[in-house]
């Protein structure tokens, strides 16, 4: 079983509409968590780091859950720049490094 | 600032061959990476480096080795190349720790023969 588990997708979501993601981990050591984006051929960006309580930058919520041990990346109001994979991250607990999802793909459609 | 490069950004290799990738970081980060991305396998790590001289094995290490002489540079060399390491390569540093945000560098488009 991978540390890291996300649905692959992808998710084709219509222009203002509400998408969610939910990302698993196996680890209950890891602390700390992300949500990378990767636009087609490029390089993986920082999203938003998760925080226990809870952590929102404008239209992107994302919320941990300790107790099921998932992760969730929530985008109101979908644009078509949203469009691109979305990487949840988790670390290893304390062994120097992080393991990355297989990634979420959404696309938004006009 | 440059932030992480990739040199090359794309290689085509024969079956055996060898050859060096190389990343470059300006931030003044401590930990550095190397992953290979593949179609429906995700962001694997093959090695990494949690400071100048120091290097550990990732989840997929094999055929590859690296070195870590200089803090902002991180080489991945390939001594005998194989079709199954026709991949993207991507290198990423961070500042000191695993829950630090990594910067990522472009990428390394590699194609084994």
């Amino acid at each position: 079983r991978k540390e890291v588990e996300q649905d692959p997708g992808p998710f084709n979501v219509p222009e203002g509409a509400t998408v969610a993601f939910n990302c698993t981990y196996s680890n209950s050591a890891s602390q700390s968590f992300f949500w990378y984006r990767q636009d087609c051929r490029k390089e993986p960006k920082l999203l938003m780091s998760v925080y226990s309580s809870g952590n929102e930058d404008g239209r992107f919520t994302a919320q941990l859950n300790r107790a099921s041990q998932y992760i969730s990346l929530l985008i109101r109001d979908s644009k078509l720049s949203d469009s691109a994979t979305y990487l949840c991250v988790g670390d290893s607990g304390g062994y120097q490094k992080v393991t990355f999802g297989i990634g979420t793909k959404l696309q938004v459609i006009p | 600032n440059a932030g992480v490069t990739q040199t090359p950004k794309f290689r085509v290799l024969k079956t055996g061959q060898s050859m060096t990738l190389l990343c470059a970081q300006d931030m003044n980060h401590e930990y550095m990476y190397w992953y290979r991305q593949d179609p429906g396998m995700g962001l694997r790590l093959i090695h990494y480096s949690v400071g100048e001289g120091t290097t550990a094995k990732g989840e997929v290490p094999d055929g590859y080795n690296v070195s870590r002489l200089k803090k902002q540079n991180f080489l991945l060399g390939l001594e005998s190349a194989a079709p199954s390491q026709t991949s993207v390569y991507f290198c990423a540093s961070s500042y000191s720790t695993e829950g630090d945000e990594q910067f990522f560098g472009p990428g390394t488009r590699l194609t084994v023969l």
